[in-house]
């Protein structure tokens, strides 16, 4: 059974730091892609950053290009996502997602952690 | 612009069927696209991949409730046998270059 469990969120003031991470399991990890996503409250979805099966390759959405870097280890099966220069905009749910082989989209979801950016 | 659109609500009775509606924008009709099921204070749960000729494919557990099709730049997730747990946001997602994934605004159904 695929499980993916995200930790590291909490409140943090705008400018600040946070680590995410997602551990996961019931799937070969270094097979695939591994993606976050995230929910501001009332709101709808939006890919945030993608990392490759090796972890060589990584995109990003151009609302966090040059603030968020995700990385994965593949010993510990376990993806992350540096996010940095924090703004109260990027108050959200933010959910790990297993990439399908090709890329394309998500076929297992996170519970998702909560990050709030507030003074 | 690859966008999606979907309807900000829908709602249908127990027991029912209801068709929920996800719009390709103009010049990607023929995109593939997937839909996803998010439960109150839950994480989302992938449903289906649903292709432009209305064939689709299921994720693991998926009941057979559950189907898609497809017209034009219409993308649709069919629900029958409408249950309560049933009642939650459905998002359409698809993908292309420069932005990894996209996603629809969501519907969220009532199950009456």
């Amino acid at each position: 059974e695929v499980q993916l469990l995200e930790s590291g969120g909490g409140l943090v003031q705008p400018g600040g730091s946070l680590r995410l991470s997602c551990a996961a399991s019931g799937f070969t990890f270094s097979t695939y892609g591994m993606s976050w996503v995230r929910q501001a409250p009332g709101k709808g979805l939006e890919w945030v950053s993608e990392v490759g099966g090796a972890g060589d390759s990584t995109r990003y959405a151009d609302s966090v290009k040059g603030r968020f870097i995700v990385s994965r280890d593949n010993f510990k099966n376990t993806v992350y996502l540096q996010m940095n220069g924090l703004r109260a905009d990027d108050t959200a749910i933010y959910y790990c997602a297993k990439d399908v082989g090709t890329g394309n989209y998500p076929d297992y979801w996170g519970q998702g952690t909560l990050v709030t950016v507030s003074s | 612009q690859l966008v999606l659109t979907q309807p900000p609500s829908a709602s249908a009775s127990l027991g029912a069927s209801v068709k929920l509606t996800c719009t390709l924008s103009s010049g990607h009709s023929n995109y593939a696209i997937t839909w996803h099921q998010q439960q109150a204070e839950m994480g989302p749960r992938y449903l289906m991949k649903l292709n432009s000729d209305g064939s689709h494919s299921k994720g693991d557990g998926i009941p057979d409730r559950f189907s898609g099709s497809s017209s034009g730049a219409e993308r649709y997730l069919v629900i029958s046998s409408l249950q309560s747990e049933d009642e939650a946001d459905y998002y359409c997602q698809t993908w292309g270059t420069g932005i990894l994934w996209v996603f629809g605004g969501g519907t969220k159904l009532t199950v009456l």
